[in-house]
């Protein structure tokens, strides 16, 4: 009963380099998203992904791109970070658009030195 | 655009006490949801509610409450009899009818509980 599970939990990255998260959800979810929690504020939506090879910018959506290759999975791709990306990234999914409650993923604790 | 405001950033009472958390929510759209999520300080977000634009009835489920009232666009959010364990950030979302899980959330109002 894995839920939404998110890879890595934890990650340090220098300026500059890249690096993938990886959600992946065993819901048979439709719609997938991704937001960012910076200290002190709610979460603000990056990119999300309304069914398999699509996706599309939601509010934040500078510096990241994605990918929804399987319907399973949603990467977040940082191409090369900057201490801005300093974050805590949350991946969530949902059924469908109307009347599906997001399920969230427990979080990858990003720090860009 | 739509908003999320919680202007209450912090709160502190101390245990047995009831709290009341406030939201105030802006959106252009006629139908809508609303969702209050828990994060506790393991970081996982938790979700306590959804509510639809049509439905302002109250609701309650154990010790928590909701207070939707449409003409003041407010939801906001009752713990009665508060607990320790109740210490948390709490947020409201707002999204858009046709994509639920499109939110705008609040900037969370962090409640600590007192024994």
């Amino acid at each position: 009963n894995a839920g939404v599970t998110q890879t890595p939990k934890f990650r340090v990255l220098k300026t500059g380099q890249s690096m993938t998260l990886l959600c992946a959800q065993d819901m048979n979810h439709e719609y997938m998203y991704w937001y960012r929690q910076d200290p002190g504020m709610g979460l603000r939506l990056i990119h999300y992904s309304v069914g398999e090879g699509t996706t599309a910018k939601g509010e934040v959506p500078d510096g990241y791109n994605v990918s929804r290759l399987k319907k399973q999975n949603f990467l977040l791709g940082l191409e090369s970070a900057a201490p801005s990306q300093t974050s805590v990234y949350f991946c969530a999914s949902s059924y469908s658009g109307q009347n599906g409650e997001a399920f969230f993923g427990q979080g990858t604790r990003l720090t860009v030195v | 655009a739509q908003k999320v405001t919680q202007a209450q950033t912090e709160i502190s009472v101390v245990e047995k006490e009831d709290v009341t958390l406030d939201c105030v929510y802006e959106t252009r759209d006629t139908t809508y949801y609303l969702f209050w999520y828990k994060q506790p300080p393991s970081g996982e977000l938790v979700f306590l509610i959804r509510r639809n634009s049509f439905d302002e009835q109250n609701e309650i489920s154990g010790r928590y409450s909701w207070n939707f009232q449409k003409s003041t666009s407010s939801f906001n959010f009752t713990i009665t009899a508060s607990q320790v364990v109740d210490s948390a950030v709490y947020f409201c979302a707002l999204s858009e009818a046709a994509n639920a899980g499109k939110s705008t959330f609040g900037d969370g109002t962090t409640l600590t509980v007192k024994p």
